[in-house]
């Protein structure tokens, strides 16, 4: 499968901690970008890195792409409770025409 | 406001019942695309359209149907539910890359909740 992997599946922090979440694949890619889910909800587009780039910023979210490794991290930083959600991370591969979602890392900021 | 719309949000049928699902964009999106998302699986693609008049199957396109007469619709079909078609669906849209191929940010829907009994 192309499907990628993230770990943990499950993460619960204090409020103000940091929050790492790793997603890994197997193939060469275009792209790879990451999305949160509320419960339920629709996902909301949260950064896009390039094959070629190996770090980025937006925020208090930082993305670090390893192609040798075929990985990448998000870091979200200073957490906040609103910050719960399920984070997916998604790949478009060289000549798809389609994301392919890893499974997910639900996380959980405890007040 | 930009935004994708889907019909309806929430759905209780019956085995062999045809449905439709509505999905609507209003940004004049070149590329929309059906996901279904189900515990344990992720969100798997059902079928995309890079423009008007052209579909391809994506991952699990079996028992689904879908069409693209307009830019801005893409309603998902199925002619013939079953039980292992209860799932959450999700519809997304997004421009296509100025080399071709599948665009970088994908805007979707609020989701479907269909369930077959």
């Amino acid at each position: 499968s192309q499907q990628g992997e993230e770990d943990p599946q499950a993460l619960s922090i204090q409020e103000g901690e940091n929050a790492t979440m790793n997603c890994s694949y197997k193939t060469s890619i275009n792209n790879l970008q990451w999305y949160r889910q509320n419960s339920g909800r629709g996902l909301v587009h949260l950064i896009l890195i390039r094959s070629n780039e190996r770090e980025k910023h937006s925020g208090r979210l930082r993305v670090t792409l390893d192609t040798s490794k075929k990985s990448s991290s998000l870091l979200i930083t200073a957490s906040r409770a609103a910050d719960t959600a399920s984070y997916f991370c998604a790949t478009v591969f060289q000549g798809a025409q389609k994301l392919v979602f890893g499974q997910g890392t639900r996380l959980t900021i405890n007040p | 406001e930009a935004q994708v719309t889907q019909n309806p949000r929430y759905l209780i049928t019956v085995t062999g019942k045809k449905l439709t699902v509505t999905c609507s964009q209003n940004m004049n999106h070149e590329y929309m695309s059906w996901y279904r998302q189900d515990p344990g699986l992720g969100l798997r693609q059902i079928y995309y359209s890079m423009n008007v008049e052209v579909t391809d199957k994506g991952d699990v396109p079996e028992g689904y149907k879908v069409s693209r007469k307009e830019k801005r619709n893409f309603p998902l079909i199925l002619e013939s539910p079953s039980p292992n078609q209860t799932s959450l669906y999700f519809c997304a849209s997004s421009f296509p890359r100025t080399s071709g191929g599948l665009g970088e940010t994908q805007y979707f829907g609020p989701g479907t909740r269909l369930l077959v009994l």
